[in-house]
């Protein structure tokens, strides 16, 4: 079945710093991926949606320059949280979908905890 | 506005008994449904789907969703709940097949007493 990885699945950074999350579709080309961020006790939040060779939709309320997303190839999206604060530590989660049809549901990476100290 | 809603944060089931999850959603149209399960610290699993046709839809795990348009809801069910079931569990909708730009509900927590 489809495989959506995710890397790293954990990650401390400091205040100030900047952090990048990858997402990667193993075994199916992906032109469309999408960054969630879920609060602890809280549901998925859909950030952006992530387009392959053009600039990254986001959903209103999120800082592009803060979350800078980059989908370079086919098979890869990251997302760089620059100037880290604590109030951006989260749990991130990306997917994408297989190209087998518009019936086709997201698959999902098992997430990035994220905690800025 | 588009929105799902879980109306139970917490369920605690024992071994063994049966099992439902509300969900109800308020969109303009049908939507596409979705129930989701996310263990501790990792991704959602994908547990079933509905898109038109049979009201009643089977999912892995055992677990079984039933569409009502006229009540606006999509209830997850498990006759016999298993210890490995404790988890999170998010119904989802979207206005596309594929579920491009899903809105989630809020979640309902899962607890299985053995």
């Amino acid at each position: 079945g489809a495989v959506v990885s995710q890397h790293p699945s954990r990650v401390i950074c400091k205040s100030g710093t900047s952090v990048k999350i990858e997402c990667r579709s193993l075994d199916f080309q992906a032109t469309t991926m999408f960054w969630y961020r879920q609060f602890p006790k809280q549901s998925l939040m859909l950030m952006a949606t992530s387009n392959e060779g053009s600039k990254a939709t986001y959903e209103q309320g999120v800082e592009k320059d803060k979350f800078l997303i980059n989908h370079a190839s086919l098979t890869l999206s990251t997302l760089t949280v620059t100037s880290a604060h604590p109030e951006d530590s989260s749990f991130y989660i990306c997917s994408a979908r297989p190209p087998t049809g518009n019936d086709s549901p997201l698959h999902f990476g098992n997430g990035t905890r994220l905690t800025v100290t | 506005a588009q929105s799902v809603t879980q109306p139970d944060i917490h369920i605690t089931v024992s071994e063994g008994a049966s099992l439902e999850l509300r969900c109800n959603y308020s969109y303009g149209a049908t939507p596409y449904l979705f129930w989701y399960v996310q263990s501790p610290g990792q991704g959602l699993q994908l547990l079933l789907k509905y898109f038109s046709g049979d009201t009643l839809v089977q999912g892995i795990k055992g677990f079984e969703a039933e569409f009502k348009r006229s009540q606006s809801s999509f209830n997850l069910r498990k006759p016999s709940v298993h210890w490995s079931d404790a988890a999170e569990y998010f119904c989802a909708a979207s206005i596309t097949g594929g579920g491009n730009k899903l809105t989630f509900g809020t979640g309902t927590q899962l607890k299985v007493e053995l």
